[in-house]
């Protein structure tokens, strides 16, 4: 079946501007997470959305950062005024519950922001 | 607040010669251990974790690991190194129990 999908694959933009990155999940999976890769601070939680609940944000790196879950389902990380240092790869992972020791992340192929 | 450490951000082998990758975790408490792995211009993908039912867990592909709490080690092993197993591989912790904390990662050579 598909798996995480996730939209641009690569996004170069100037300093200053604001991006959107978009994560489809898979179909069913309740929990959905935002992480990022970047070669100073390795692999890093954003956020994590289940269900009806409040998103848990605590790995949001500043106000720059928001994200969104839409019906349950497709989300998106919304980056403001980006800045040199958001170059890094956006991961989004879903789940079929929020418990990790239960339910298995299955991770997209990520997103690659380069700010310029 | 529990984290892992990764010992050695490089490890490299011959095919058919055994792997070890080295995991140490801090924790006041049980640990909720995973080993993932990601290949090049792949997604990540869980190989295994560990749910306290066993200290041996055996994962995907031939890999395994042993907890073992005096150690406060998480290793993880496979007997014979195959060249498709060169990638990077992440030990991780999951306080909470719901967002996954990684490691720095350890990247896998194998020659032939």
């Amino acid at each position: 079946g598909a798996g995480v999908s996730q939209s641009p694959s690569n996004k170069v933009t100037e300093k200053g501007k604001d991006v959107e990155l978009r994560c489809d999940p898979i179909s069913g999976h309740t929990a959905l997470y935002w992480y990022r890769q970047s070669l100073g601070q390795g692999l890093e939680f954003l956020i994590y959305f289940q269900g009806n609940s409040a998103p848990d944000k605590s790995g949001l790196p500043s106000d720059r950062f928001s994200a969104e879950r839409t019906g349950g389902s497709v989300s998106t990380l919304t980056i403001q005024r980006t800045q040199q240092e958001d170059s890094a790869v956006y991961l989004c992972a879903s789940s079929l519950g929020g418990q990790a020791l239960t339910y298995e992340q299955y991770f997209g192929p990520g997103t690659r922001l380069t700010v310029t | 607040a529990q984290s892992v450490t990764q010992l050695d951000s490089h490890v490299s082998v011959s095919e058919g010669t055994p792997v070890l990758l080295r995991c140490n975790y801090s924790s006041s408490y049980s640990p909720s251990l995973f080993w993932y792995v990601q290949h090049p211009n792949k997604g990540l993908q869980l190989l295994l974790k560990y749910t306290s039912a066993a200290t041996l867990v055996k994962g995907i592909n031939g890999f395994e690991a042993e907890f073992k709490k005096s150690e406060t080690s998480f290793h993880l092993t496979k007997p014979s190194a195959h060249m498709s197993d060169a990638a990077e591989y992440f030990c991780v912790v999951t306080p909470g129990f719901q967002k996954l904390v990684f490691g720095t990662g350890t990247r896998l050579l194998v020659s032939p």
